[in-house]
Order: structure tokens, then C-alpha cells, then sequence
């Protein structure tokens, strides 16, 4: 069936660095994606959101692209801070998210 | 209510309890899925309700579990005869718009 992966579990970034975060998608006719942080002990919680009709997109320090030919998604965040440290999901959105498997991010001070 | 409420926030049961898991979405909110999430791993969708409809309920692992919204606000996620296996995170999320869902933090449920 469809899903979505991501390629690394556990991503450290030194404080202030660049931070990428990959994700393989299966389902080539997704056409919405969001990426969500989830905390510890808390529910996911939206970043940032691209449909497929565009190739990046940005927001405060994050910005995800879309690479549609090879159904790859990455976030990147700028200046990564302690509080950036977190569970990072991508998803693929049709009437129901379907997320994938997390990476997680640590972020050394 | 500001965000998606989900209690409890720990519920412990004995294997072949019944457990009920109660969801309050944000006021207004058309759709509320409930997913379930094993530690470590991403959230796996369960069902979803459209107003008081169910209109996916295709991620239920069995009979055992049942989900309902009478009144189209409120929601009651239902695990009869709990095993071992049931042991995660479940999430309750609302949305207005289909696209973009708020999630509640979740109840922990652990198995003994």
C-alpha cells in the first residue's frame, strides 16, 4: 500500500546549524504533504504544509521542498535552537493523514 | 475549547479490561480521526467521522475496538477484552477544513 518513509531516525545538529530532514513518499498521487513535530508527550503538531503543484515552500526558519520526480520531500531548518528538538514526521494528506515512521532530531548545545 | 482535550491522560488496565477513551475536538469541527501510535513509531490511522457519521473505520485492528460521536462533537474510542498488544498513544485530531488537523496530546494506554 501507500506510504511514506523517512531515510534517517536520528539526525544531531549543533546548535545554530542547518538542519535537513528527508522523507520518501510511495504514493505518486499524492498531491499534499505537511510536516509535524511532535514532542515529548504531546500530540503532532504542524510546521509547514506544500501541495504538488509547487516545488518549495517557506515559512519562520523552515522551509520545505518538493521534489515530485523522485517523491522526496525535505524540511530544513535554519538555525537550528534547543527548543527545535523533537520528533519530525512527514505526511501525505487524502481525507486521512498518513504519516510516516519519525526522525528524530537532537540538537547539541 | 482552544485545542483538542483527550482524557484520560494515563489509563492502566488489566488485560481483559474494557477501556473507553473520551475526546473533546475543537468547537465547530466538522471531521475528528483517531489514530494509534506505538512507541517509537509514527501514528497509524484508525477511523474518522465526519460530523456523527463514521465514514472510514478502516484502521480498527480488530472488534474489539469501536469508535463513536453521537452528537457529532464529542468522541468515544472503545477497546474491549484489552490485550498486550493495545499498549500506545491514542490521538484524537479535529479539523474544519480536511486539510489541516489540530491534535490532542493523547492517552497513554498501557496493558499489565
Amino acid at each position: 500500500g501507500e506510504s511514506v518513509g523517512l531515510h534517517l531516525p536520528t539526525l544531531s545538529v549543533q546548535e545554530g546549524d542547518n538542519s535537513i530532514i528527508n522523507c520518501a513518499y510511495s504514493n505518486s498521487a499524492s498531491d499534499y504533504f505537511i510536516w509535524y513535530k511532535q514532542e515529548s508527550g504531546k500530540g503532532p503538531q504542524f510546521i509547514i504544509d506544500i501541495r504538488s503543484n509547487m516545488d518549495k515552500r517557506q515559512g519562520q526558519r523552515v522551509t520545505v521542498l518538493l521534489n515530485k520526480t523522485v517523491k522526496h520531500l525535505s524540511l530544513q531548518i535554519a538555525a537550528t535552537q534547543p527548543g527545535d528538538s523533537a520528533v519530525y514526521f512527514c505526511a501525505e494528506t487524502y481525507q486521512k493523514v498518513t504519516f510516516g515512521t519519525g526522525t528524530k532530531l537532537q540538537v547539541i548545545p | 475549547g482552544a485545542g483538542v482535550s483527550q482524557s484520560p491522560r494515563y489509563k492502566v488496565a488489566k488485560r481483559g479490561q474494557d477501556v473507553a477513551l473520551r475526546c473533546d475536538p475543537i468547537s465547530g469541527h466538522v471531521s475528528l480521526f483517531w489514530y494509534q501510535q506505538a512507541l517509537g513509531q509514527g501514528p497509524e490511522f484508525l477511523t474518522y467521522f465526519q460530523n456523527e457519521a463514521q465514514l472510514d473505520k478502516s484502521g480498527l485492528p480488530s472488534d474489539r475496538f469501536f469508535a463513536e460521536r453521537p452528537e457529532g462533537s464529542v468522541s468515544t474510542l472503545k477497546i474491549q477484552r484489552t490485550q498486550q498488544e493495545d499498549s500506545a498513544v491514542y490521538l484524537c485530531a479535529s479539523s474544519g477544513d480536511r486539510e489541516s488537523y489540530t491534535f490532542g496530546s493523547g492517552t497513554r494506554l498501557t496493558v499489565v
